[in-house]
């Protein structure tokens, strides 16, 4: 079974600061897939980034970058600078090779204040 | 490119009424349908997924029905709504099993 931890519940954080989203997962399969969405208020999950278990390369994409750790089994996420626009939930999510679910992790919000 | 769409975008409905939701994707072909519930703003947990026409799939044993009537075509039913039912249901699609699921606007359901 597939399990994935996002412990913050809720960070709020002032304008332009950074705020590091952490993930922690479990999961049996030698491959597996890493997922980041964005729920804004509108509700809609947007997709941010896909990441496979043999690809432990970090990843920055304008002020987002990812870090994941295998040994630690890690896959956590900072926001540069952060913007009001920013303020939304934020899910982690993991499959196995064979799966056609996606388990998500309770999600932590992220409040931005000008 | 693709599109998901979902309608209706927000549904009250009285306990014991029936429920059709339908969600459509554009602009692909033969893609894995799914639909998740996300209950009190949290937890997204995913209901049924299809991989082809007819073919539904259902993670939890519950009040609901899904149905793909055509290729790109996805609806969840019931017959009868429980207050429970009440959430957030999200429609995603991908190309296979691992890929990425691309997620539509959403339906927020209130059972009164």
């Amino acid at each position: 079974a597939q399990k994935v931890t996002q412990a913050q519940t809720e960070i709020s954080v002032v304008e332009k600061e950074d705020v590091t989203l952490d993930c922690v997962y479990e999961t049996r399969d030698t491959t597996y897939y890493l997922f980041w969405y964005k729920q804004p208020p509108s509700g809609e999950l947007v997709f941010l980034i896909r990441r496979n278990s043999f690809d432990e390369q970090n990843e920055i994409s304008g002020r987002y970058s990812w870090n994941f750790q295998k040994s630690t089994s890690s896959f956590n996420f900072t926001i540069t600078a952060s913007q009001v626009v920013d303020s939304a939930v934020y899910f982690c999510a993991l499959s196995g090779a064979g799966d056609y679910k996606l388990s998500f992790g309770a999600g932590t919000t992220v409040t931005v204040r000008a | 490119s693709q599109t998901i769409h979902q309608w209706p975008a927000t549904l009250v409905q009285p306990v014991g009424s029936p429920l059709s939701l339908e969600c459509t994707v554009e602009g692909t072909s033969n893609p894995n349908l799914y639909w998740y519930r996300q209950a009190a703003g949290r937890g997204l947990q995913l209901l049924f997924y299809s991989v082809g026409i007819g073919q539904i799939s259902s993670e939890v044993p519950q009040n609901l029905s899904a149905s793909r009537p055509q290729d790109r075509q996805f609806i969840l039913s019931s017959k009868k709504l429980l207050l429970s039912d009440s959430g957030f249901y999200l429609c995603a699609w991908s190309v296979r099993a691992r890929d990425t699921q691309y997620f539509g606007p959403g339906t927020r359901l209130t059972v009164l």
